[in-house]
């Protein structure tokens, strides 16, 4: 597609349930980045692929958040047994590549996921 | 550790100049980017600068000081849709860290 695309753009849960969010990153773009952000608050960082593989899973904030990309393309972030603090929208973003240099990020509109 | 630093909130009025300052310790450096964000939308990207000096662009410049850890992004012939978010962002070999962001209110 021409730009980033995100789904759902909402989603309302209960405490305890499961939901996946998925990104479908600019065409030919092999670095794709899961983004968090609370209200009123910067983007912290989630997780970062390059191609399939994901060389810094570091920022998730807990074995209830997991990621995965396939044919280097399509993202699912899966979050297990949702809480109240997971509340919040979730950003994806793709770049053409990291390898020769850090290069513009393409943010999808974002999730935006109330857990009750 | 990382850490980015902006002003939380700035207010200015239409027609006006405006800096937006930036700084920023971290354990990479690949470039600093800007990035604008309206309210209830996706970040966009503004600008970017890997070497010292002013980046201009139109009514937006941005500068570096890669020894001084410091970057702003200056906005003139301020207009009400430049009423936004604008994130700092380091890039290091591949992760960008991103600061909380400065939430510019323009008023007429």
């Amino acid at each position: 597609g021409a730009g980033v695309s995100q789904s759902p753009s909402n989603k309302v849960t209960e405490k305890g349930k499961d939901v996946e969010l998925r990104c479908d990153p600019i065409s030919g773009h092999t670095a794709l980045y899961w983004y968090r952000q609370s209200l009123g608050q910067g983007l912290e960082f989630l997780i970062y692929f390059q191609g399939n593989s994901a060389p810094d899973k570091s920022g998730l904030p807990s074995d209830r958040f997991s990621a995965e990309r396939t044919g280097g393309s399509v993202s699912t972030l899966t979050i297990q047994r949702t809480q109240q603090e997971d509340s919040a929208v979730y950003l994806c973003a793709s770049s053409a590549t990291v390898l020769a240099g850090p290069g513009e990020l393409f943010f999808g509109e974002g999730s935006r996921l109330t857990v009750l | 550790g990382q850490n980015i630093d902006q002003p939380t909130e700035m207010t200015a009025t239409e027609g006006a100049i405006v800096q937006i300052n930036c700084t920023y310790q971290t354990s990479g450096f690949n470039g600093l980017f800007w990035y604008q964000q309206h309210a209830g939308e996706a970040p966009t990207f503004l600008s970017y600068n890997v070497l010292d000096g002013l980046e201009e662009k139109g009514r937006f410049s941005s500068f570096l000081s890669r020894s001084k850890g410091y970057s702003y992004l200056l906005l003139k012939e301020l207009q009400m849709k430049d009423s936004a978010s604008y994130l700092c962002a380091v890039s290091g070999t591949y992760k960008y860290i991103f600061g909380t962001g400065t939430r510019l209110k323009v008023l007429a």
